[in-house]
């Protein structure tokens, strides 16, 4: 069975940092192209990021561009959100989001909540 | 930049049709995916590319995708339907969303 769970959401005071893990089961990460998506207080969904499943391409959305990275460890399995100068309007629940073929997301994480305060 | 167009709100009987669209200049060109969410959950994929159910999504959820207009269709629409759903393509390696849709059941 396929499963996200994700960690790392906190409060964080404006200009900090945050790193979001996203532990992949029932299937091996490194196949697969990888996402971020986050959702604003009451707003909709908001893609961020995109890792290929070659792990070498990496893709950012304009407003967060600079100030994150997204990256795997293969040996655990798990994908990373590295998060730096972050700001108020990054405040979200953060969603990891397995894409299937590279083009539709077949499944999500959990979400977890990422607070700039 | 790349934008979906989404109504804020389609309402619908019960067991009455729903239509929700996505609209761009042809978007009949992209594969148009559709995820459900309902309030503190996370996303679910409903349709992929264009008009393809997953496993375990009701046959009463359908899509099309022609010209300038992608539409998920859901008959005999349920209580347990009411949710936000969200048109997604992808432009240039970016996934763009819809602004979404909340789906009201009367």
């Amino acid at each position: 069975e396929v499963q996200l769970l994700q960690s790392g959401g906190a409060l964080v005071q404006p200009g900090g940092s945050l790193r979001l893990s996203c532990a992949a089961s029932g299937f091996t990460l490194e196949n697969y192209a990888m996402s971020w998506v986050r959702q604003g207080p009451g707003k909709g969904l908001e893609w961020v990021s995109s890792l290929s499943s070659s792990g070498v391409a990496t893709y950012y959305a304009d407003s967060v561009k600079g100030r994150f990275t997204i990256s795997r460890d293969n040996s655990k399995n798990t994908l990373y959100l590295e998060m730096n100068s972050l700001r108020a309007g990054d405040t979200a629940v953060y969603y990891c989001a397995k894409e299937a073929f590279g083009d539709y997301f077949d499944y999500w994480g959990q979400g977890t909540l990422v607070t700039v305060s | 930049s790349y934008e979906l167009t989404q109504p804020l709100s389609v309402s619908v009987a019960l067991g009455q049709t729903a239509r929700l669209t996505c609209e761009r200049n042809q978007i009949g060109s992209k594969n148009v995916h559709w995820y459900q969410q309902k309030p503190g959950q996370a996303p679910f994929l409903v349709i992929y590319r264009d008009n393809k159910r997953p496993s375990g999504i009701p046959e009463r959820f359908s899509g099309s995708n022609s010209g300038n207009t992608a539409t998920l269709t859901i008959s005999r629409a349920e209580v347990a339907d009411e949710a936000d759903f969200y048109c997604q393509v992808w432009d240039s390696s970016t996934a763009v969303f819809g602004g979404g849709t909340k789906l009201t059941v009367l």
